[in-house]
């Protein structure tokens, strides 16, 4: 069976300190991959999308990146964090249907 | 404005009772999935939709793509039932985009 596991579950990071999220998919072989963001009490905004290895696509910018450096993992980042990076941050795959990781839930002081 | 609309944004249901939640695109949606977001803020998969209806249980949904909607029925509400449902649409611009809507929190009622 297929699993999707984020890390870490959880981050109270300071202002213009670097930021890595991970998530790995196993079960599942060259599954599309995405990154999501939920501000508190919002919907769900697509970060980027990787339909292969080392290719990513950003849907919106937010100071933020992401590479693909496996075919099974998926890797959120950035150089210098802002207040604004806080929220809740969800991996997902798909071959047809979107599945989600349980998130990673970012303070940013 | 709102590629995806959901509504209602919050609906309150006694425990029995039946109720509707939809979606509209201004989109030309390909696929719609609907989720229910518990307070942790895990996501479960309700249905993924072609146009075309789906029933699981006291749940059910249907996706008309001419007519740019889905819906989402809850038939018997329990407890466990509440939390957010976010119905999302796929794009046919083929951007692998999954675009959700707004969100509509339930609670159900004893």
């Amino acid at each position: 069976a297929q699993t999707i596991h984020q890390w870490p579950v959880a981050e109270i990071k300071a202002v213009g300190s670097p930021l890595s999220l991970g998530c790995t998919i196993k079960g599942k072989s060259s599954p599309n991959l995405y990154w999501y963001w939920q501000a508190t009490g919002g919907t769900l905004q697509q970060l980027f999308y990787s339909i292969t290895v080392g290719q990513v696509e950003s849907v919106v910018q937010l100071n933020l990146s992401a590479s693909r450096p496996k075919d099974d993992q998926f890797i959120l980042s950035t150089e210098k964090l802002l207040l604004s990076h806080s929220g809740f941050y969800l991996c997902a795959w798909s071959l047809r249907e979107v599945f989600f990781g349980k998130g990673t839930r970012l303070t940013v002081v | 404005g709102d590629k995806v609309k959901q509504s209602p944004s919050a609906l309150s249901l006694q425990e029995g009772t039946n109720s509707a939640l939809r979606c509209n695109f201004s989109i030309a949606a390909t696929t719609v999935q609907w989720f229910l977001q518990n307070p942790r803020g895990s996501l479960m998969n309700l249905f993924y939709l072609v146009p075309g209806t789906k029933e699981n249980g006291r749940l059910k949904s249907a996706f008309d793509s001419k007519e740019s909607y889905s819906t989402l029925h809850i038939r018997d509400a329990q407890l466990e039932d509440s939390g957010t449902y976010f119905c999302a649409a796929e794009a046919s611009s083929g951007s692998w985009q999954l675009i959700f809507g707004s969100g509509t929190q339930l609670t159900v009622m004893p």
